[in-house]
């Protein structure tokens, strides 16, 4: 099974701050990463799929980068509706796996 | 628009049985991919199951394999998971989710909480 990791685990920030969350996975994946967000009590909602395209609706101040196993997710300005849990997710191989979370908590 | 809505869960003793069911509306539920994606209290995602539309493409994560069987019945529009001798560390929260075009999930249900206790 592809490994997922993600740092930090969590992130104390302030509205307006920009926020970086890296994803790695244990194997190659090319462009077959997946950014969820999870509010507490809710299921998750993508943000980003293929690396790094926008899912319709989404907020454009959400980007993702990166191929291969090093991957990056940011929040260019940090709104209030932001603070929540993310989640990469790869689809290269079944199972296909997320990463444990980063928490972004308010400063 | 698209929803699903997920019910069955509840309370089982360990080696119990239970049947969740995902009811699809507002797509076309044959043109997808579905999955079943559980979140143990307090901890991560997992996926569970996904099943192709047609129903003949079927994988499962190994912590479930030979216990969970995921079906659907694309005239009721509606997806499944049988769960078979349950244990403690099948307590989560369980969701349905339709596949999106890179094996990611562009809409999920609102989760069933299945319970695993004697």
């Amino acid at each position: 099974d592809i490994q997922m990791t993600q740092s930090p685990s969590s992130v104390s920030a302030s509205v307006g701050d920009r926020v970086t969350i890296t994803c790695r996975a244990s194997q190659g994946i090319s462009s077959w990463l997946a950014w969820y967000q999870q509010k507490p009590g809710k299921a998750p909602k993508l943000l980003i799929y293929a690396a790094s395209s926008l899912q319709s609706g989404v907020p454009s101040r959400f980007s993702g980068s990166g191929s291969g196993t090093d991957f990056t997710l940011t929040i260019s300005s940090l709104q209030p509706e932001d603070f929540a849990t993310y989640y990469c997710q790869q689809g290269n191989s079944f199972p296909f796996t997320f990463g444990p979370g980063t928490t972004v908590d308010i400063k | 628009q698209v929803q699903l809505v997920e019910s069955g869960g509840g309370l089982v003793k360990p080696g119990g049985s239970l049947r969740l069911s995902c009811a699809a509306s507002g797509f076309t539920f044959s043109d997808y991919y579905m999955s079943w994606i559980r979140q143990a209290p307090g901890k991560g995602l997992e996926w569970v199951s996904y099943i192709s539309g047609s129903g003949t493409t079927i994988y499962y994560a190994d912590s479930v394999k030979g216990r969970f069987t995921i079906s659907r019945d694309n005239a009721k529009n509606s997806l499944y998971l049988q769960m078979n001798s349950l244990r403690a560390e099948d307590t989560a929260v369980y969701y349905c989710a339709r596949r999106y075009n890179w094996n990611d999930l562009d809409f999920w249900g609102q989760g069933t909480l299945v319970t695993v206790s004697s």
